[in-house]
């Protein structure tokens, strides 16, 4: 049981936007910032978004985060082939004194 | 751009030590940053287990800190982990990863090492 709570899957067709959302409490997302990561099969997650909404060099703007309350999302707009991946939020929790990541989202692209 | 690399023993006993090094390239520990450990059993999630300073003061995942110590060895630009008694829960990917303090995310990442617990 993951202290973030994701969708376990999500999809969309090539050209579409799709959101992934990413629930926590005051003492994770309500009260630090949320970092996305995307994961390609058989490979190390790589650091997507962070700081709820910063992108590292490199990274389209076709991926966006936000954050409201105790919520966060990840949006992908002009979903490509290339976007099938697994994505996780992570904040740190301030009753565990811990990183917390959520279960992780399965993103098809039909 | 910087590089992380993990090494070690792909199988470990059970109940015995998991011990893995991870060396740092192109970059100095010694400048700053924390630098952690996460870990993903096979087909689940990720797992923070915990972070070092340069200067050698540690951050732990309250469910793992009974068995686990982080260390670092500035001179050879490499951190270490240690978790003792290991079953077969702890059989994952371990990747080690530069961590920003504060902000806390990890923006460079090794290319992770799988350690299979045996019985």
């Amino acid at each position: 049981q993951s202290v973030l709570t994701q969708p376990p899957s999500a999809s969309g067709t090539p050209g579409q936007r799709v959101t992934i959302s990413c629930s926590g409490s005051s003492s994770n997302i309500g009260s630090n910032p949320v970092d996305w990561y995307h994961q390609l099969p058989g490979t190390a997650p790589k650091l997507l978004i962070y700081s709820n909404h910063q992108r590292p060099s490199g990274v389209p703007d076709r991926f966006s985060g936000s954050k409201s309350g105790t919520s966060a999302s990840l949006a992908i707009s002009g979903l490509q082939s290339e976007d099938e991946a697994d994505y996780y939020c992570a904040a740190w929790d301030d009753s565990l004194n811990a990183v917390v990541f959520g279960g992780g989202t399965k993103l098809t692209v039909l | 751009q910087v590089q992380l690399q993990e090494s070690g023993p792909g199988l470990v006993k059970s109940l015995e030590t998991l011990s893995l090094t991870c060396t740092v390239s192109a970059y100095s520990i010694s400048n700053g940053f924390y630098w952690g450990w996460i870990r993903q059993p096979p087909g689940k999630g990720l797992e923070w287990i915990g972070s070092i300073s340069h200067s050698g003061s540690t951050l732990y995942n309250p469910t793992l800190k009974s068995r686990v110590t982080i260390s670092v060895d500035t001179s050879k630009n490499q951190f270490s982990l240690k978790l003792g008694s290991v079953t077969a829960a702890d059989t994952a990917v371990y990747y080690c990863a530069r961590m920003t303090p504060y902000s806390n995310y990890l923006d460079y990442w090794g290319q992770g090492t799988l350690v299979t617990v045996s019985s």
